[in-house]
């Protein structure tokens, strides 16, 4: 099993849809939660970072933890045709390791 | 202030061979970590340096290695390439204490026939 799921997509939904992505865990050690957006071609940046259990909104994004469920989530609303991407989850373990574990990423296409 | 750069972006080598790949750090950034991405899969942790020492190590043979000068930029090595290797390479740099943003460079595509 791995240590971290993610459904790969592809998720097609039509401009202004709420987007849903989801990551299932299965290591409780783990602290730090991550989202990060892949454009084709290009390297992965951050757009959320959570630390414990909650709900953390940025914008457009909105990203929930529950550590209960070993469950993360992350929300998009008015989603536009920009943010046609793949969504990679990441988490890590905490202090005295920089080992991130990255989920395989949902490639998501917002249709105009 | 610059962020991450690779290099080469592109490359094609043949099995056996040895590959050196280059990234230069975000401007502050102490600690480099290299990641393997094969296609439609998520980045895999292959090791990471700090103070020019390895500092942690994935699940990644020995024909794997690095340096980092320093200036904290770096450098992946792999001997004996393997059609497997082919895979995009992430190099991501951080400040010391950082636990969460990875400021990932553009990558290096490898392509091993």
């Amino acid at each position: 099993q791995k240590e971290v799921e993610q459904d790969p997509g592809p998720l097609s939904v039509p401009e202004g849809a709420i987007v849903s992505l989801n990551c299932t865990y299965s290591n409780s050690a783990f602290q730090y939660f991550m989202w990060y957006r892949q454009y084709s071609r290009k390297g992965p940046e951050l757009l959320m970072y959570t630390y414990s259990s909650g709900n953390k909104e940025d914008g457009r994004f909105t990203a929930q933890v529950d550590k209960s469920s070993k469950y993360i989530s992350l929300f998009i609303r008015d989603s536009q045709p920009s943010d046609s991407a793949t969504y990679l989850c990441a988490m890590l373990r905490g202090s005295g390791t920089y080992k991130y574990i990255f989920g395989t990423g949902t490639r998501l296409k917002v249709l105009a | 202030e610059t962020g991450v750069t690779q290099s080469p972006t592109h490359l094609i080598k043949t099995r056996g061979q040895q590959v050196t790949l280059r990234c230069s750090s975000q401007s502050g950034h102490n600690t480099v970590s290299w990641y393997q991405q094969a296609l439609g899969q998520g980045p895999q942790f292959i090791f990471q340096y700090y103070r020019e020492e390895e500092n942690g190590r994935g699940n990644f043979p020995p024909r794997f290695s690095g340096l980092q000068f320093p200036n904290y930029s770096s450098e992946l090595n792999v001997n004996a390439l393997e059609l497997d290797d082919s895979a995009l390479y992430l190099c991501a740099s951080h400040t010391e204490g950082n636990t969460g943003e990875l400021f990932f460079g553009e990558g290096s595509r490898l392509t091993v026939l």
